[in-house]
């Protein structure tokens, strides 16, 4: 059974920083992981999608990365901002029954002005 | 504007009352899902469907009912609610394909007393 882990729990960092977001996943036998932002009381945003075959995405100040063999993925925010302030969650789409996208419990960042 | 919309966004109900979520896509995507996430355990799916009339269990679908009669639509139904189905839900639709983003609704807070 496939399980998704995002270690830390929470991070807080100075705006400008950098920030790196952790993803660990147990089976590598993915189709795709895909990372999203959720802000408190709403829905969740799709930030960036890497398809198995992919070693990396980017979009604007964001880039997330793929190891598969490893069973990691990695978030990058550049120049980070007090609007990034959010939970951050990956999910992994599995090959089982379903098709389904196992999630991680979610990093939630505080940026600090 | 391409969105996954669900009603109502807020729900206070008694044990027992049936009720229903509704959830509507405007992307004419096939696959549909729904999820609850609860604090501490992340988002689970509860139930999903590939296309019209075709639905499936995920992990939690105890005390659920779907139907799935308009590509549309996806109503999650709790015919008979109990104080443990208190949770924030989501719904969520993709292209079938297996390197397609998913695309998730604003959530719905029920809470059950």
């Amino acid at each position: 059974k496939q399980e998704v882990t995002q270690i830390p729990a929470a991070l807080s960092v100075p705006e400008g920083e950098n920030l790196v977001l952790n993803c660990s996943f147990t089976d590598s036998a993915i189709y795709n992981l895909q990372w999203f932002r959720q802000d408190p009381g709403k829905g969740l945003t799709s930030l960036l999608l890497i398809q198995s075959s992919q070693r990396e995405q980017t979009s604007g100040r964001l880039n997330a990365s793929l190891d598969k063999s490893s069973g990691r993925s990695t978030l990058y925010i550049a120049a980070s901002q007090p609007g990034d302030s959010a939970t951050y969650l990956c999910a992994a789409l599995v090959k089982a029954a379903g098709n389904k996208l196992t999630f991680g419990g979610g990093t939630r960042v505080l940026v600090k002005p | 504007e391409a969105q996954v919309t669900q009603n109502p966004r807020y729900l206070i109900t008694v044990t027992g009352k049936k009720l229903t979520v509704t959830c509507s896509q405007n992307m004419n995507h096939e696959y549909m899902s729904w999820y609850r996430q609860d604090p501490g355990l992340g988002l689970r799916q509860i139930y999903y469907s590939m296309n019209v009339e075709v639905t499936d269990k995920g992990d939690v679908p105890e005390g659920y009912k779907v139907s799935r009669k308009e590509k549309r639509n996806f109503p999650l139904i709790l015919e008979s609610p109990s104080p443990n189905q208190t949770s924030l839900y989501f719904c969520a639709s993709r292209i079938q394909g297996l390197n397609t983003e998913a695309f998730f609704g604003q959530g719905t807070r029920l809470t059950v007393v």
